[in-house]
Order: C-alpha cells, then structure tokens, then sequence
C-alpha cells in the first residue's frame, strides 16, 4: 500500500526557515515525480512545486520561487521542502503527492497518491 | 498563466439526483498529443484530495462510475450521475497543461 507521510510542520516566526519531510514508501520513489501543493486555513489549493524522478528538474509557484527549495533523497524514499524568508501567506497545510505514471502514451496520470498533510503557521 | 474558474461554486444536491460542475480554463488544455490535461479531485471533509478523473475523463483506481468527466479545449464538466451522502465535500479542477493551476473549488453539500 502506498503512503506517503509528512512531516516538519510547526509555527515559525516571519523570515525564519522551516524544512518539511514527505516520507514515501510502498512503491519504487525514485520512479515517479513528486509535487508539493498547500491549502491556507479556509482556501483552496494552490500547487506548490514539482521535482522530477531523479532530481534533475523542478519548478516552482511564482509566489514560492526563489524562497522554496524542493529536493529529494532517493536512497532515504524522502521527499524535502526547504522553506526560507517565511512570510504570514505561507500559512497552510502543505502537502506531498505522487505524479502519476500511465502504463500507456501519454503515460500522465495526475497526482494520484497524496498525504495527510503538515501544517505550517508563519507567526510572531 | 491559466486561469480555472469553476461554477456553481455552491451545489446543494438531493441523493439520488444527479449534478454537475463546470470548470473553465483561460487557454485550451488540449495538447498537441490529443489529450486535454484536466484533472479532478474531491476532497471531503477533514481529509486530504483525492482524484477523481484525469486526462479530462479518466476515472483515477476505484472511482465509482457515476462520476465522469468531460469536454475539450477550455470547457470541461464533471457529472455525477446520482449523487449520494458520501460524495460531500469541495470539488475542484485543475490545469496540468502548463504548470499547475486549481479552481477555486465547488462545495457539493447534501439537501
């Protein structure tokens, strides 16, 4: 059974620093792309980033670049979320979830697995 | 960036009635490989999403066929075909064609 757990949440005061954790396991992790999407208190939710099978590439929210890092441990079946230069609207429930893969073209499958979520409160 | 627009944002439903969603997105989702990159997921009360359709109509492992999926383009529309007490919660679509973009949401709740 696939699980993918979260963890890393906590309150961190504004401009502080937080790294989140999303541990997979009951699949092969270094197969599949990984995502992180967050939900603020009472909101939707807003896609985060996405880092490929290997680590080689990843993109990011526009509202998130340049302050969010997401990297991954294949080795360890660890997703990560560096977050830096925290600010209140990063307030959320963050969550990891698994990109799908089709057996057959075009081999898309949505995020199909997701978490429970780790909440963050960016809070003085 | 796409923008995904969903109505009715409120959808007050008695089980055993059908209902839908529509989603709209401010450019075509349709690739160039035939495939519209849509997406829906229900997330239900104090749980995580789950998907539901990919693919614009692609029931996700274990989906009940009363939900489907369809449209093209820019237009698309969840359908279930009678709603029943366990399909509550926020219903939204979202865009995979370029990067990443999610609808504000529809709440399907139970008359």
């Amino acid at each position: 059974q696939v699980q993918l757990v979260e963890s890393g949440g906590g309150v961190v005061q504004p401009g502080r620093s937080l790294r989140l954790s999303c541990e997979v396991s009951g699949i092969i992790f270094s197969n599949y792309a990984m995502h992180w999407v967050r939900q603020a208190p009472g909101k939707g939710l807003e896609w985060v980033g996405v880092i490929s099978y290997d680590g080689s590439n990843k993109y990011y929210a526009d509202s998130v670049k340049g302050r969010f890092t997401i990297s991954r441990d294949n080795s360890k079946n660890t997703l990560y979320l560096q977050m830096s230069s925290l600010r209140a609207e990063d307030t959320a429930v963050y969550y990891c979830a698994r990109d799908g893969v089709e057996a057959a073209p075009p081999y898309y499958r949505g995020m199909d697995v997701w978490g429970q979520g780790t909440t963050v409160t960016v809070s003085s | 960036d796409i923008v995904m627009t969903q109505s009715p944002l409120s959808l007050p439903v008695t089980p055993g009635e059908p209902a839908s969603i529509s989603c709209r997105s401010s450019q075509s989702l349709l690739h160039s490989n035939g495939f519209n990159y849509l997406d829906w997921f229900l997330q239900k009360p104090g749980q995580s999403p789950h998907l539901l359709i990919y693919l614009g109509s692609n029931r996700s492992s274990g989906v009940p066929d009363r939900f489907s999926g369809s449209g093209s383009g820019t237009d698309f529309t969840l359908t279930i075909s009678r709603v029943e007490a366990e399909d509550v919660g926020i219903y939204y679509c979202m865009q995979a064609r370029q990067g990443y973009t999610f609808g504000q949401g529809t709440k399907l709740e139970i008359k």
